[in-house]
Parts: C-alpha cells; structure tokens; sequence
C-alpha cells in the first residue's frame, strides 16, 4: 500500500515571498503520479499540478512549480510570489494503477500574510 | 459547467438514524469515489467505483454502503449512523483509470452525528 506524508501540519508566508511545501512518499511502483490539489476556505478541491514520474523534468504551472526527487521519493510544492487567494489547506496525493485510486496525505494549511 | 454535485450539504443526525448522500457528475466519467476528511487526517477513501454497476471497498468502508446504479450518480448510505461518523463527505470522479487522470471533486457535505 502507498503511504504519503506531509510531515508541516500549518504554515505561514508573507505575500510576494516563496514558500515550499513538502511530501514524501511511498511505493513500490514504477509508474504512477503525483498531484498538489489546493483546498481553499470554500472546501472545493481543485488541481495544482502534476507531476508523472517517468519524467525527470519537474512540472510548472505559473507560480507554483514542484522539486520531484524520485530516488528520494520526495514531491515538494513550490509558491513563488505568493498571493493572499494562495491561503487554503494543499494536499499531495499519489495515483497509481490500482482502479486509479488517489492516496492523499494529511494536508497543509498554508496562510499567506498581507 | 456543474461538474460533481453533491447533496445536501450540511445534515445533522441523531445516532442510529440512516441517511444518503447523492452525488452527481454531468462528465461522462467512469470512475466515482466517496473520501471522508477528518481534521489532521487528510481524506481517506470510503467506497469507489469503475463504473455502472459496479462498487468496491475502499480504505474505510465499515458503516457504509453505495451504489451506482446510473453511470452519472454515486450513492452513499449510513444505515446506522455513529458519532464517528462526523465527517465531511467528498465525492470526486475522473473519466479514465490512468494515472495521469486528476480527480473532479464536489463542494462537500458537512455531517454531524450527535
């Protein structure tokens, strides 16, 4: 079974600054994914990123860009600029090949300060 | 777009009584989940399936039942509910099995069990 880890439970960052996130996880598959989804105060989830792991090139997505060290099994979120709508709860999940269900970690709320 | 839909939204229970949770995607999608989310302990997968007819134990499925009788719609019951059950409720879907599938979640439903 796939365990994920966020080993911050809460985190503050100052607005415009960087901030990164992490994640560990664990697996003994090779081919698999790894997702940031964002829960902001409204509880909707919504996708961040995603990272595939046959990919040595880390994803980017405007501000948010992800350190993806497979040996090390470690998915870090990465804000750059940081904006007050950045506040909200992130997870990291793993999907594999298993009826493509998601692993979710324990989530990380992230304040962002004015 | 509606996306996923889930009702009601809030619901308060006394111990013992039953109750369903509907969830509705208008995405054609196969594969439907149900997550609870307790603070500090991220979403843990209750039930999912891979398509009509079809359902399948997730993570923590004691205390609960599902159905899919319609492609688009996902049912979760409490038969009996429990002061355990206190949770917030996600459903989520995505189209396909691969990996590289993000999850669509619904807005979430708050229950109490007093």
């Amino acid at each position: 079974a796939q365990t994920v880890t966020q080993s911050q439970p809460e985190m503050s960052v100052q607005e415009a600054e960087t901030v990164t996130l992490s994640c560990t996880y664990d697996t003994s598959e090779s081919n698999y994914y790894l997702f940031w989804y964002k829960q902001p105060p409204s509880r909707q989830m919504i996708l961040v990123i995603r990272q595939e792991a046959y990919k040595q090139q880390n994803a980017t997505e405007n501000r948010f860009s992800v350190n993806f060290q497979k040996a090390a099994k470690s998915f870090s979120l990465k804000i750059s600029d940081s904006q007050l709508g950045d506040t909200a709860m992130y997870f990291c999940a793993f999907k594999g090949t298993n009826a493509g269900k998601s692993t979710f970690g324990d989530g990380t709320t992230l304040t962002v300060k004015p | 777009n509606a996306g996923v839909t889930q009702t009601p939204k809030f619901r308060v229970l006394k111990t013992g009584q039953s109750m369903t949770l509907l969830c509705a995607q208008d995405m054609n999608h196969e594969y439907m989940y149900w997550y609870r989310q307790d603070p500090g302990m991220g979403l843990r997968l209750i039930h999912y399936s891979v398509g009509e007819g079809t359902t399948a134990k997730g993570e923590v499925p004691d205390g609960y039942n599902v159905s899919r009788l319609k492609k688009q719609n996902f049912l979760l019951g409490l038969e009996s509910a429990a002061p355990s059950q206190t949770s917030v409720y996600f459903c989520a879907s995505s189209y396909r099995q691969s990996s590289n599938e993000k999850l669509f979640f619904g807005s979430g439903t708050q229950l109490s069990v007093l």
